[in-house]
C-alpha cells in the first residue's frame, strides 16, 4: 500500500474560521511533509516531519501550524487565513533519509 | 543550493507521436533526480528515479529518462504518446547531502492531440 491519504477534498473557509488539513499514511514512513501549490506552480515546501518532530519550517507563516501527533498522522491547521492562502494543500510521506516521497491527492482550499 | 529548470512551459503532441520533456539542473555534485506527474486536481505520482548506475532508468507508464552528467540533464522520453498522458510534469532534484527535501521544477504542461 503506498497510499497517502488526505481529508478533505475540498475546503472553503472564511478569513476568521479554524479548520484543519489531515494527512495520514499507514507505510511506516516516519518523514512526513505538507506542500502548498499555487496554480500552474511547482510544490513549495512547508513543513517537514521526521520522527514526529518538526525538523524543518520554510518560514511559513504563524496561521499554519503543523502538528505530527502520532507516526502515521499528520495535521495543518488553519487560522485568520488570507485569500492568497488559497491553493492546493499536498501531503507526502517517505522514509527518513530516503529521497522517494509518495504524494497524496491534495485538499483545494478556497479562503474567502 | 541545488535548482532545476524546465526550458518548455507547454509541450502538444499528437497522440502516438514520441515526446522528449526537458529538466536541467544545477548542483555542486550528482544528485537525486526525480520525474512525478501530476493530472488536473490531483497530487504527484513519481514516474521515475535516478540515483546511481545505469544512466537510463525505466519508469512506470512507458517512461524513460537518460542522465547526461556533461549537460547537466535529465530529460524524459516516451516513443508514443496515449491521450491519458496529458498532464503536468515536474523534474526535481534531491541533492544527497542536504536532507530530505528537494526542489522541483516549473513543471511543463503536456497536451495531447487526438
Amino acid at each position: 500500500d503506498t497510499e497517502v491519504t488526505q481529508t478533505p477534498k475540498h475546503l472553503v473557509m472564511g478569513m476568521t474560521n479554524k479548520k484543519s488539513l489531515k494527512c495520514e499514511q499507514h507505510m511506516g514512513h516516519r518523514a512526513m511533509y505538507w506542500y502548498k501549490q499555487k496554480a500552474k506552480k511547482p510544490p513549495e515546501l512547508m513543513f517537514v516531519y521526521s520522527y514526529e518532530k518538526l525538523s524543518i519550517n520554510e518560514s511559513v507563516p504563524s496561521r499554519f501550524s503543523p502538528e505530527c501527533p502520532n507516526s502515521s498522522l499528520l495535521n495543518l491547521h488553519l487560522h485568520a487565513l488570507q485569500p492568497e492562502d488559497s491553493a492546493l494543500y499536498l501531503c507526502a510521506s517517505s522514509q527518513v533519509g530516503e529521497h522517494i516521497q509518495y504524494f497524496g491527492a491534495g485538499t483545494r482550499l478556497s479562503v474567502l | 543550493a541545488q535548482s532545476v529548470t524546465q526550458p518548455d512551459i507547454h509541450i502538444t503532441v499528437s497522440e502516438g507521436a514520441s515526446l522528449e520533456l526537458r529538466c536541467n539542473y544545477s548542483y555542486g555534485a550528482t544528485p537525486y533526480l526525480f520525474w512525478y506527474v501530476q493530472s488536473p486536481g490531483q497530487g504527484l505520482q513519481l514516474l521515475l528515479k535516478y540515483f546511481s548506475g545505469d544512466t537510463l532508468v525505466q519508469g512506470i507508464k512507458g517512461f524513460e529518462a537518460e542522465f547526461k552528467r556533461s549537460q547537466s540533464s535529465f530529460n524524459l522520453r516516451k516513443p508514443s504518446v496515449h491521450w491519458s498522458d496529458a498532464a503536468e510534469y515536474f523534474c526535481a532534484v534531491g541533492a544527497r547531502n542536504y536532507g530530505q527535501n528537494f526542489v522541483f521544477g516549473p513543471g511543463t504542461r503536456l497536451s495531447v492531440l487526438p
